[in-house]
């Protein structure tokens, strides 16, 4: 079964643009939840996305946002991209409901500019 | 909300030596934690997890206790060998899915050979 993928995986912007990152989850999985990694704070939750619905989301500003299509797949928007942002941003794929595991896929690597 | 502490935040141990990573919560209601190991340039990888109604669980080298009175859960690699080496996080969740996970800081263990 293929893992989670995430596209494009390298990415840079400049600041005050906006961008738009894909998660595909694997198979059957209908959770996608989305992560922030950074040297400096870590990994730390956006939102989380289950048949098409957000769940729960992060202590992230407005900024962040997400959606997920009736196939699962899920995209997280960035608007007025700020230097802050360049992160290593995840995403983690699990069978919903009242499943726990989460899979990550191998990131999409933002730098702002 | 949640916040987990995870220590040291390196550790150096010789080949064939055994390695304990330490996390505390806060969050009496989390309910699951798992281990993701992160090696360079790569996705976290979940290694083994363990839900609040038991105290240890192992996987071959590796087992977890959790102390849910206390508020918290141990990592422990025995015999290690240099494919060990990468960061280690340690996680809380108190939802199904539904619920992020909340990352400790890291630990990055060196395997000397």
């Amino acid at each position: 079964k293929a893992g989670v993928t995430q596209t494009p995986r390298y990415l840079i912007k400049t600041r005050g643009q906006q961008v738009t990152l894909s998660c595909s989850p694997i198979s059957g999985h209908r959770s996608v939840s989305w992560y922030q990694q950074t040297p400096g704070q870590g990994l730390q939750f956006l939102f989380e996305y289950f048949s098409e619905t957000q769940r729960n989301k992060g202590n992230f500003p407005g900024r962040f946002s997400g959606r997920q299509f009736s196939n699962s797949r899920s995209e997280m928007n960035v608007s007025t991209l700020e230097l802050g942002d360049s992160a290593l941003y995840l995403c983690a794929s699990s069978l919903g409901s009242s499943y726990y595991e989460q899979y990550f896929g191998p990131g999409t690597r933002l730098t702002v500019t | 909300g949640e916040n987990v502490e995870q220590h040291p935040s390196t550790l150096s141990v010789q080949e064939g030596d055994s390695a304990v990573i330490k996390c505390t919560y806060s969050d009496s209601a989390s309910n699951y934690f798992p281990w993701y190991k992160q090696e360079l340039g790569k996705r976290p990888q979940l290694i083994i997890d363990i839900r609040s109604n038991v105290g240890e669980k192992k996987d071959q080298r590796i087992a977890v206790t959790l102390n849910k009175t206390a508020k918290h859960f141990s990592l422990h690699i025995t015999e290690t060998q240099p494919e060990d080496s990468a960061v280690y996080f340690c996680a809380a969740s108190s939802g199904g899915g539904a619920d992020g996970l909340t990352f400790g800081k890291g630990t990055h263990l060196i395997i000397q050979p």
